[in-house]
């Protein structure tokens, strides 16, 4: 079975400072995403990585992927309050299929 | 971009009556659509995936009598809970795949059973 797990689960950080979220899986998938979420809102899709070694940056925001250590990373780089969601890594169960399985989030803050 | 809208928004009811949510692929045909339910401050959890034309193929611990999923259409597949009570309010979102490619989530339903 699946398994997706993330850390940490709350982030609270000062702006202008550096984290990283981890996301790691149990089985081995061939697809992996990040998705955003505000308060009381739906997903918004940030990355989707589909190989080993592969890393995309859209802003602030860059994530990489190790699919030999079934780990990915949600790099954030001088964080802003804009950033303020929380965040989660999603796995396809299997190949031919967009079934996902959900990480537990990461809430993260960030104050001036 | 692949839209899907979800409706309503949001919903109240009263317990034991049923309620209906609406899937729809905006701009594609989604041969698969997929039901999550969160919980406050939990993640998603996968409750069911919809085939168009077959019956849904439900998770583990997810009752199919009691949320019951339709796929009439390549763009519309619907999630109605019946006889709900206060424990299925929640937030519900589905999202619609065009293939193995990246599936598309819907603005979410938050079920309020008072």
């Amino acid at each position: 079975e699946l398994k997706v797990e993330q850390n940490p689960l709350f982030l609270s950080m000062q702006e202008g400072k550096n984290y990283t979220i981890y996301c790691n899986y149990s089985t081995t998938s061939d697809r992996l995403y990040w998705y955003r979420q505000d308060p009381g809102k739906s997903l918004e899709s940030l990355f989707v990585l589909l190989s080993n070694g592969a890393v995309k940056q859209e802003g602030r925001l860059m994530a990489s992927l190790d699919t030999k250590a079934r780990l990915s990373t949600l790099h954030i780089t001088a964080a802003v309050h804009d950033l303020s969601a929380t965040y989660f890594c999603a796995v396809v169960t299997s190949y031919n299929t967009d079934k996902l399985i959900f990480g537990t989030g990461t809430r993260l803050q960030v104050f001036p | 971009g692949a839209v899907v809208s979800q409706h309503p928004s949001w919903v109240i009811c009263k317990s034991g009556t049923s309620v209906k949510i609406e899937c729809r692929s905006l701009d594609f045909q989604a041969t698969t659509m997929f039901w999550y339910r969160q919980f406050p401050k939990q993640s998603l959890m996968l409750m069911a995936t919809s085939n168009e034309g077959s019956k849904a193929t439900y998770e583990q611990g997810v009752e199919k009598d009691k949320f019951l999923i339709n796929h009439a259409s390549l763009t519309l597949s619907t999630l109605t809970v019946t006889s709900a009570h206060p424990e299925d309010s929640s937030f519900y979102i589905c999202s619609a795949s065009k293939g193995k490619t990246e599936a598309f989530f819907g603005q979410g339903t938050r079920l309020t059973v008072v």
